[in-house]
C-alpha cells in the first residue's frame, strides 16, 4: 500500500531564507508521481511542483525545487528566498499508474517570520 | 479560466440530519474527485468519477455517503444521516483526463462541515 510520511508537524523560517520540508514515501510500484501542494488558511489546495519516478532531474518551478532521492524514497520540497505569503500548510502526495488518485501525507505547517 | 467551484462554503448541521455539497469542475475536465479532509490530516479520496462513471469509491462509506455526476459535469455529494465524525472539509478536485501519473488535480475552496 502507498504511504506518505511528513515528519515535521511545523517549521519556522526567517524571511528571505531557504527552507526544506521533508517527505518520504513507500510504494512497491515502479511507476509513480510525487506532488507538493500548498494549503493557505483559505483552504484551497494549490499545486506547486511535480516529480515523476522516472525523471532523471529534480523538478524546479520558480522558487520551488524538489530534492528527489529515489533510493532513499524521499521527495523533499525546497523553498528558496521565503516570503511571508509562503506561510501555509504544505502537503506531499503520491499518485500511481491506475486512476491517478492522490495519497496525501499529514502535512507540515510553515510559518515565515519577518 | 474559471477554477473549481464548490458550494456551500460552510455548513453546520445536527447529527442524523442530511446534507449535500455541490461541485462544478473546470470546464472540459473529464475526471472529478471528492476528498475528505479531517482537521490535522491530509485529504483522503472518497470517490473518483471519469465523466459520469465511477472509477474508485473504495473509501466511500456507502451506508451514509452517496455521490453522483449525472451528466459528466457537475457533481453532488450527500451525507445521510450525518455523524459527528463527518465533521471535515470536503474538497472537490478535477483533472483534464484522469489516469495519468503526471496530471495535476485542481482543487476547489472546499466545504467546511460541522456536525453537532
Amino acid at each position: 500500500a502507498q504511504k506518505i510520511t511528513q515528519t515535521q508537524p511545523g517549521m519556522f523560517v526567517q524571511e528571505k531564507e531557504a527552507v526544506t520540508l521533508d517527505c518520504t514515501y513507500d510504494t512497491s510500484d515502479p511507476s509513480y508521481g510525487l506532488f507538493w501542494y500548498k494549503q493557505p488558511s483559505s483552504g484551497e489546495m494549490i499545486f506547486l511542483i511535480y516529480q515523476g519516478s522516472y525523471d532523471q532531474q529534480n523538478a524546479t518551478e520558480g522558487r520551488y525545487s524538489l530534492n528527489f532521492q529515489k533510493a532513499r524514497k524521499s521527495a523533499n520540497l525546497v523553498i528558496s528566498a521565503s516570503q511571508l505569503g509562503d506561510s501555509a500548510m504544505y502537503f506531499c502526495a503520491m499518485s500511481q499508474e491506475y486512476g491517478n488518485k492522490l495519497v496525501f501525507g499529514a502535512g507540515t505547517i510553515l510559518r515565515v517570520k519577518s | 479560466e474559471a477554477g473549481v467551484a464548490q458550494s456551500p462554503r460552510y455548513k453546520i448541521i445536527e447529527k442524523r440530519q442530511s446534507v449535500a455539497f455541490w461541485c462544478n469542475p473546470i470546464s472540459g475536465h473529464a475526471t472529478l474527485y471528492w476528498y475528505q479532509q479531517i482537521l490535522g490530516q491530509g485529504p483522503k479520496l472518497l470517490i473518483q468519477f471519469q465523466n459520469n462513471g465511477v472509477v474508485d469509491d473504495s473509501q466511500l462509506p456507502k451506508d451514509r455517503f452517496s455521490a453522483e455526476r449525472l451528466k459528466g459535469v457537475d457533481s453532488t455529494l450527500k451525507i445521510q444521516p450525518a455523524k459527528l465524525e463527518d465533521s471535515a472539509v470536503y474538497l472537490c478536485a478535477s483533472s483534464l483526463h484522469g489516469g495519468r501519473l503526471q496530471e495535476t488535480q485542481y482543487f476547489g475552496p472546499g466545504t467546511r462541515l460541522l456536525v453537532l
